[in-house]
């Protein structure tokens, strides 16, 4: 099955800094890649996500990219505020039905 | 996107009981998904909850522990029989769709004592 790897498993930046997340998976087949940010306490929630047909997508200060190849995506954020704190969790599919999760990243932005 | 709830939203229980964890949706999904996870850990996929037949369980888990029910195309149960201290964690339900994206229920925070 699907192996999903996620690094660092720690991250602190400054606020107005960049934070970078980066996930390698094994399936080839593997063609949806969702990513989660789970605030303490709550539910995950959706952030972003990338098709296995697309290199990059934007949505304001976060962006994924996608490295078909290489199998491996990213998470940027950039311009970090405090509410971004949170775990960030990478996940990958090839049916829908079955979500292969990353351990998480616990991201802290230091005001 | 669907709105989920789940009921109850926390609950303490007796080793050797059982609690069923209920999951609406808010509008008719393909998929729904139930997902354990312990504090500060990742999110572990129990089973896919299918409308109509069987759930399909992962490795490690099987039906006589974590029975499931999905009477309909917005609604699913999970059941814990016969908890131990093991079984404290975080259930969590999900629903997709044909597009693969998924949406989180709020959690049940369940403490077997």
């Amino acid at each position: 099955g699907e192996n999903v790897e996620q690094h660092p498993s720690t991250l602190s930046v400054q606020e107005g800094d960049s934070a970078v997340i980066k996930c390698t998976y094994s399936d080839s087949a593997s063609n949806y890649f969702p990513w989660y940010k789970q605030e303490l306490g709550k539910r995950p929630q959706l952030i972003i996500d990338i098709r296995s047909n697309v290199g990059e997508k934007k949505d304001q200060r976060i962006a994924v990219t996608l490295n078909k190849t290489a199998k491996h995506f990213s998470l940027h954020i950039t311009e970090t505020q405090p509410e971004d704190s949170a775990v960030y969790f990478c996940a990958a599919t090839n049916t829908g039905n079955q979500f292969y999760f990353g351990t998480g990243t616990s991201l802290t932005v230091i005001p | 996107s669907a709105v989920i709830s789940q009921k109850p939203s926390r609950d303490i229980c007796q080793r050797g009981t059982s609690l069923t964890i209920q999951c609406q949706v808010d509008s008719q999904v393909t998929m729904m998904f139930w997902y354990r996870q312990q504090p500060g850990q990742s999110l572990t996929l129990i089973a896919t909850a299918n409308q109509g037949s069987e759930a399909t369980y992962e490795s490690g888990f099987v039906i006589d522990k974590f029975p499931i029910s999905r009477p309909n195309l917005t609604f699913s149960t999970l059941t814990v029989s016969n908890m131990s201290p093991e079984d404290s964690s975080i259930y969590l339900c999900s629903a997709g769709d044909s597009s693969y994206e998924q949406y989180f229920g709020p959690g049940t925070r369940l403490t077997v004592t």
